[in-house]
């Protein structure tokens, strides 16, 4: 069965620093690997985009890395501001059909 | 500017009665999706569309339908709503080809009663 687990559950950082949040898949075939924001009361919103060649893609202050033999992603967000507080969803994608699993998120809290 | 619109954003209504939840695309996309987001589950996608009058099912297709006559528009309809079907749900388009990110709409908040 297809599934995308993410941790923490959620987290709480001061202004100005830096986090990084995980995401561990088991899809098969795999074919891709994706990071949304999903603002409150939004719908998400993608940041970054890696196939399976790919080892590391940035998008600002947003860098997503994927490691396919060990199938783990990671998105490290660097200084991070107010507008960061959201949930982060990590979903894969399967080869063919793009078919997609959508992990249920970190939510992120940035306070002043 | 590049969106995928649904209407309503809310509705609060009562059990089997019809409803229609409308999505529209500007992007010319050839897929479009609806999804369902419920507390401590990811989007589980309930039927997706490949291009004009091609629909299939999703992860969780009992209870809805859905059509495809217009490459811009893919309806979600409600026959009978049951309380079970109470979510927010999500419109996304995308291109067919390649690795393409998805586009979401802001979501319909469903309360069934």
């Amino acid at each position: 069965k297809n599934q995308v687990e993410q941790s923490p559950q959620s987290l709480i950082i001061l202004e100005g620093k830096n986090c990084t949040l995980q995401c561990n898949y088991t899809v098969s075939p795999f074919s891709n690997l994706r990071w949304y924001k999903q603002d409150t009361g939004r719908g998400p919103v993608s940041l970054t985009i890696m196939t399976f060649s790919e080892n590391t893609k940035s998008n600002g202050r947003y860098t997503a890395t994927l490691d396919a033999d060990t199938k783990q992603s990671s998105l490290h967000i660097t200084a991070s501001q107010l507008s960061d507080s959201a949930s982060y969803i990590c979903v894969a994608g399967n080869f063919g059909n793009e078919k997609l699993t959508f992990g249920t998120g970190t939510r992120l809290t940035i306070i002043p | 500017e590049a969106q995928v619109t649904q209407n309503p954003r809310y509705l609060i209504t009562v059990t089997g009665k019809k409803l229609t939840v409308t999505c529209s695309q500007n992007m010319n996309h050839e897929y479009m999706s609806w999804y369902r987001q419920d507390p401590g589950l990811g989007l589980r996608q309930i039927y997706y569309s490949m291009n004009v009058e091609v629909t299939d099912k999703g992860d969780v297709p009992e209870g809805y339908k859905v059509s495809r006559k217009e490459k811009r528009n893919f309806p979600l309809i409600l026959e009978s709503p049951s309380p079970n079907q109470t979510s927010l749900y999500f419109c996304a388009s995308r291109p067919l080809q390649g690795s393409q990110p998805q586009h979401f709409g802001d979501g319909t908040r469903l309360s069934i009663l």
